[in-house]
């Protein structure tokens, strides 16, 4: 059974930094194909894709987020992490990750965690 | 980047009804890498179809995906009480990956 899992903190201040943890079971991230990504909602919003990291080590980042985001992986660990930088208001939000294999969409998500940035 | 337009904004049907759901690409979607999810109140994003036209594990015959270029559809037919969700289409197969704004499914 595929399950993904996401951890961090549910409150940050503006201009810290998030660091975010998926921690994964079922699957490995060392198999060829397989690919995991962040994905965003703001509340009452639609979703908003974040990052993506492959079995290969290739990541790939949102646009407009780029400058402000790192995805990393431990596989050992089944574990992706995502950081990002200068935290606003504005990044308030439900965060989830999802497994994403070659053969196409985002198959298992997350729960999802909720984070509010305020001072 | 890529923008995709669903329509329409809400939809509301009645148990037995058939729902036409509709996502149009500002661009071409490559090898219709055209996926689609249903999002229940409170919970997270299920995928129902991707290949703009291939059912995910376990989701039923009566959701089906077509399209291709930059118009794509999702088609639920004979509507349950329990398909009332947020419906977002997604776009794989160009950087950045990106979302549709939703139609939002009322069952009456």
């Amino acid at each position: 059974q595929v399950t993904l899992k996401e951890s961090g903190p549910a409150l940050v201040k503006p201009t810290q930094t998030l660091t975010l943890t998926c921690s994964f079971s079922g699957f490995s991230l060392s198999t060829s194909g397989m690919r995991v990504s962040w994905i965003r909602q703001p509340p009452g919003k639609a979703l908003e894709w974040l990052a993506r990291i492959d079995w290969d080590d290739d990541k790939f980042y949102s646009t407009s987020l780029r400058t402000r985001l790192t995805i990393s992986k431990d596989t050992s660990k089944n574990q992706v992490v995502l950081r990002m930088t200068n935290m606003d208001p504005v990044d308030t939000a439900t965060y989830y990750c999802a497994r994403f294999p070659l053969s196409g969409g985002m198959d298992v998500w997350g729960q999802g965690t909720t984070v509010t940035v305020s001072s | 980047e890529i923008v995709l337009t669903q329509s329409p904004g809400t939809l509301s049907l009645s148990p037995g009804e058939r729902a036409t759901l509709s996502c149009r690409a500002s661009q071409s979607v490559s090898s219709s890498y055209l996926a689609w999810y249903q999002q229940k109140p409170g919970q997270a994003p299920r995928l129902l179809i991707y290949g703009a036209s291939s059912r995910a594990t376990g989701i039923p015959d009566r959701f089906r995906g077509s399209g291709s270029g930059t118009d794509f559809t999702l088609t639920i037919s004979r509507l349950e009480p329990e398909d009332l969700a947020v419906y977002y289409c997604q776009q794989y197969g160009r950087l950045p990956y990106t979302f549709g704004q939703g139609t939002k499914l009322e069952i009456k």
